[in-house]
């Protein structure tokens, strides 16, 4: 079964704080990305990484892909009252056989991480 | 215009009725996806779809059912509601294993 770990699940700081956010599996990824979700509103892309070992910087938002391609995190740094909202890591795994052939790109949501900051 | 477009957005229906969603795209994508989000959590899989002969069972499509009439066209059955299946369900397309992007959901309360 490919299963996406997210940690922690819940996560409420101090405005000003800096915080990281785990996403973890058992198999290996073709590519990661990192979802942001707003109340009443479908997750949006913040990033895509592909190669072992990348980091993608995004203002004060640092995405790293690790070395196996078997996990990520996500660290923000001083954290804003803007920040908050529920973070979502997803996996696109090795290309997979149906019936119809070999095909890519079943995507898989870990299970969110809820962050709050606080003024 | 939003690319990805659900409805109906909120629904109420009784325990055992048939209720159908559905997802039509403007990107021109070839896949699409059907998740379920419940309260505090993140999205599970139900269907997804490659093409309209394509079509894949997620990690929890037991109780629904899938429909691609196009490749614009991605919807959703219950074939009997019953009230576990109260949650917000997202439709989302992408070309290859690109950005995802999403619906703004569809809310179905089953009582």
């Amino acid at each position: 079964t490919q299963l996406l770990e997210q940690s922690p699940q819940f996560l409420s700081i101090q405005e000003g704080e800096n915080l990281t956010v785990y996403c973890n599996s058992s198999s290996v990824f073709s590519s990661l990305q990192w979802y942001r979700q707003e109340p009443g509103e479908g997750p949006v892309l913040l990033v895509t990484v592909v190669t072992g070992g990348e980091v993608k910087k995004l203002k004060r938002l640092t995405f790293q892909f690790g070395d196996a391609r078997k996990d990520s995190s996500l660290h923000i740094t001083a954290a804003q009252p803007g920040d908050t909202g529920l973070y979502l890591c997803a996996g696109s795994y090795a290309p997979s056989t149906n019936a119809g052939g070999t095909s890519y790109g079943k995507l898989t949501f870990g299970q969110g991480t809820i962050l709050t900051v606080h003024p | 215009d939003a690319d990805v477009t659900q409805t109906p957005r909120n629904r109420i229906t009784k325990t055992g009725k048939r209720i159908m969603l559905e997802c039509s795209q403007t990107k021109g994508h070839d896949r699409m996806y059907w998740y379920r989000q419940d309260p505090g959590l993140g999205l599970r899989l139900i269907y997804y779809s490659f093409d309209v002969k394509d079509i894949n069972k997620g990690e929890i499509s037991d109780g629904y059912s899938v429909s691609r009439q196009a490749q614009a066209k991605f919807s959703l059955s219950l074939e009997s509601a019953i009230p576990n299946q109260t949650a917000l369900y997202f439709c989302a397309t992408r070309d290859g294993n690109t950005e995802a992007f999403f619906g703004q959901g569809t809310r179905l309360t089953v009582v």
